[in-house]
């Protein structure tokens, strides 16, 4: 069973772009969500999509969207690049949204440098 | 808002050692507790799990974590380390969140083992 697949691995912006990173969740996996890996921060929570709606939103600006598609694939989408962007962003897919005992499998992440 | 904490940011041990990472969390409902490992160039993978039953639980690699409800507590331990446990350590907590599970994470553990 193929794992969860993030493209690009890793993408080189400058202040002001915008960029797209998609993510193919574990094959049966109806939840996919995203989060903003930094040295300094940890993990932080991004969105959560569950059957192309989204469910959970973190505590980023609005420049930081996202959207599911009907056969679960997911894009986070950020515009108006800032610096303090620069940062591994993961996906991770679970099975059910509604099972609090359920593991997330997360994906190798997209690393985003911008300068 | 829920937070976790994991007080020790950067361990160095050496190989035999005994390991224990600390995890308090501020949560007052029902939590379900995790464990997850990043090893260097590696995907972050579960390592271990807590939701009901037995506060002790144990996971893959000889790892276990105790579950101390009134410390609000869930610290990781290992025995004896070894430099394959050489990894970035982070402790999560599920809180229910729009008929959804979302995990808040802390921080992380940097853990260096000599050999």
């Amino acid at each position: 069973k193929a794992g969860v697949t993030q493209t690009p691995r890793y993408l080189i912006k400058t202040r002001g772009q915008q960029v797209t990173l998609s993510c193919s969740p574990i094959s049966g996996h109806r939840s996919v969500s995203w989060y903003q890996q930094t040295p300094g921060q940890g993990l932080q929570f991004l969105f959560e999509y569950f059957s192309e709606t989204q469910r959970n939103k973190g505590n980023f600006p609005g420049r930081f969207s996202g959207r599911q598609f009907s056969n679960s694939r997911s894009e986070m989408n950020v515009s108006t690049l800032e610096l303090g962007d620069s940062a591994l962003y993961l996906c991770a897919s679970q099975k059910d949204v509604g099972a609090t005992n359920e593991k997330l499998f997360f994906g190798s992440g997209t690393q985003l440098s911008v300068l | 808002a829920q937070s976790v904490s994991q007080h020790n940011h950067h361990v160095i041990l050496s190989e035999a050692a005994s390991l224990e990472l600390g995890c308090n969390y501020s949560y007052g409902g029902t939590v379900n507790l995790f464990w997850y490992v990043q090893y260097p160039g590696q995907h972050l993978q579960l390592l271990l799990k807590y939701f009901s039953g037995d506060p002790l639980v144990k996971g893959i690699k000889g790892f276990e974590a105790e579950f101390i409800k009134s410390k609000f507590s869930f610290n990781l331990r290992k025995p004896s380390v070894q430099w394959s446990d050489t990894a970035e350590y982070f402790c999560a907590v599920n809180v229910a969140s729009g008929g959804s599970y979302i995990p808040t994470f802390g921080r992380g553990t940097s853990l260096i083992v000599h050999p």
